[in-house]
C-alpha cells in the first residue's frame, strides 16, 4: 500500500521557536507539496517541488521556507512560528503528469502557543 | 481571489437519496479536475476526476460532471450512505499532477 508519511500527527510549539514538519513517501512521486487547512478557507498551497532540491512557492509562502535533499522526503520548515500558523499541515506527493489524485498523508495539527 | 469556489458550507440528505455537491471555478486555464473526501484528522483522499476533454466520469455510486462554458462541476452521490458523511473539497489544476487549487469545502451529512 503506498503511502505518504508526516512524521508528527499533534504538535505544540512556542511563539518563535523553529519548527520542523518532515514528510516522506514510498512511491517515488517526482512532485511534491506542502498544505495547510484552516475552517472556511480549504486547503492553501504553501510549497511545492517537482524535483529534488527544486522548489517552488505556493499561494501562501510566508514565513515558510521548505527542503527536499533527497526524492522521498519533503521538509516543511517554519522559520519562527506566531500564532496565525496553528493550522493541519498536509504533505501530498504525485507523479508526474499523472491521471490521479494527489496521495496525502494524515496531516500534522500544529499549535503554536 | 478564491478561483474554486464552494458556495455551499454544508448539505444534509437522506439514505439512499442522492447527494449534489457543486463547484465553480474562475480559471478558464484549469483542465484537470478532481474531487477528494475528507473526514476529520485524516488527510483527504481521491475520489474521482475529469479531464476537461469530457464531461462526465462515473466511479461505482460516484459521477462527476463537467460544464466547461458554465465552468461548473458537479459530484453526484447515489445512493448515499451515511459513510459517505464527510468534508468534500473539489480542487482543480492546469495540467494533471500539477499544482491543485481547492474549494473551501462542503461538508455532507446523510442522515440514516
Amino acid at each position: 500500500d503506498v503511502k505518504v508519511t508526516q512524521s508528527s500527527r499533534y504538535l505544540v510549539k512556542r511563539t518563535g521557536e523553529k519548527v520542523f514538519l518532515e514528510c516522506v513517501q514510498d512511491m517515488d512521486h517526482e512532485n511534491m507539496f506542502w498544505y495547510r487547512q484552516d475552517p472556511g478557507l480549504g486547503l492553501r498551497l504553501i510549497y511545492f517541488s517537482y524535483d529534488v532540491k527544486m522548489k517552488e512557492k505556493g499561494d501562501i509562502p510566508e514565513g515558510y521556507s521548505v527542503s527536499r535533499e533527497k526524492k522521498e522526503r519533503f521538509s516543511l520548515i517554519l522559520e519562527s512560528a506566531s500564532t496565525n500558523q496553528t493550522s493541519m499541515y498536509l504533505c501530498a506527493s504525485v507523479r508526474l503528469q499523472a491521471n490521479y489524485g494527489y496521495t496525502f498523508g494524515s496531516g500534522t495539527r500544529l499549535t503554536v502557543v | 481571489d478564491q478561483q474554486v469556489k464552494q458556495n455551499s458550507p454544508s448539505l444534509s440528505v437522506q439514505e439512499g437519496r442522492i447527494s449534489i455537491l457543486n463547484c465553480d471555478y474562475t480559471n478558464s486555464m484549469f483542465d484537470y479536475f478532481l474531487w477528494y473526501k475528507k473526514y476529520p484528522a485524516e488527510g483527504p483522499t481521491f475520489l474521482i476526476s475529469i479531464s476537461s476533454i469530457k464531461d462526465k466520469n462515473e466511479d461505482g455510486r460516484f459521477t462527476v460532471f463537467l460544464n466547461k462554458s458554465a465552468k461548473h462541476l458537479s459530484l453526484h452521490i447515489v445512493p448515499s450512505q451515511p459513510g459517505d458523511s464527510a468534508v468534500y473539497f473539489c480542487a482543480a489544476s492546469v495540467g494533471s499532477g500539477d499544482k491543485l487549487t481547492f474549494g473551501t469545502g462542503t461538508r455532507l451529512a446523510v442522515r440514516p
